[in-house]
């Protein structure tokens, strides 16, 4: 693999802000995606950054640094129905195959 | 956005059958994959099917075990053959266009 890190588990609060980092080789970085994945379903896409920088989109957010090999995925005003497993995936060369992280779980409590 | 739909959504078979699991795409897509994900896992790719031509395996995966049709831009098909119980796992269909990647609901397999 790319050796795609990722924290196994995190807990916060409803209402609350949670950051999840994600970090990859660079060596034939192309892009990054972030997936949330409930219990015993598919993967549903987030979000895609190939250019360094903050994409908002609603209450999720997610952040690219191609030259620290670094990104996170941020989740604002948390919600129970955010409770899932979010997945980071990178793309190397010009193949369009990612690799995905083990993914990180994350718990909103009420 | 792609929509994806997959068949059968699960099965139950005895070892050393096969089964095929067919995937199709709602519109015209640059490239289809086959992703396994184990219990608890993340998704490791199996190969990636490649429209009119032999698909591309990663390492771990053979023809002979997996082998992938994809008679065109919208379809795909996967089959995991002579099953034994380690190749019970959900198995995913995934489409991408430059910018955007999409998952298929699964199959979820289990080998008695």
């Amino acid at each position: 693999g790319q050796n795609i890190d990722q924290p196994t588990e995190m807990t916060a609060t409803e209402g609350a802000i949670v950051q999840i980092n994600c970090t990859y080789q660079t060596s034939g970085f192309n892009g990054l995606f972030w997936y949330q994945q409930h219990a015993g379903e598919a993967p549903t896409f987030l979000s895609y950054n190939v250019l360094d920088g903050l994409e908002e989109k609603g209450r999720f957010s997610s952040f690219l640094s191609r030259s620290k090999g670094y990104s996170y995925l941020l989740l604002k005003e948390l919600q129970m129905k955010d409770s899932a497993s979010y997945l980071c995936a990178a793309g190397f060369s010009n193949d369009y195959k990612l690799s995905f992280g083990a993914g990180t779980t994350v718990t909103v409590r009420a | 956005s792609a929509v994806i739909s997959q068949k059968p959504s699960r099965d139950i078979c005895q070892r050393g059958t096969s089964l095929t699991i067919q995937c199709q795409v709602d519109s015209q897509v640059t490239m289809m994959f086959w992703y396994r994900q184990q219990p608890g896992q993340s998704l490791t790719l199996i190969a990636t099917a490649n429209q009119g031509s032999e698909a591309t395996y990663e390492s771990g995966f053979v023809i002979d075990k997996f082998p992938i049709s994809r008679p065109n831009l919208t379809f795909s098909t996967l089959t995991v053959s002579n099953m034994s119980p380690e190749d019970s796992s959900i198995y995913l269909c995934s489409a991408r266009n430059a910018y955007e990647q999409y998952f298929g609901p699964g199959t979820r397999l289990t080998v008695t």
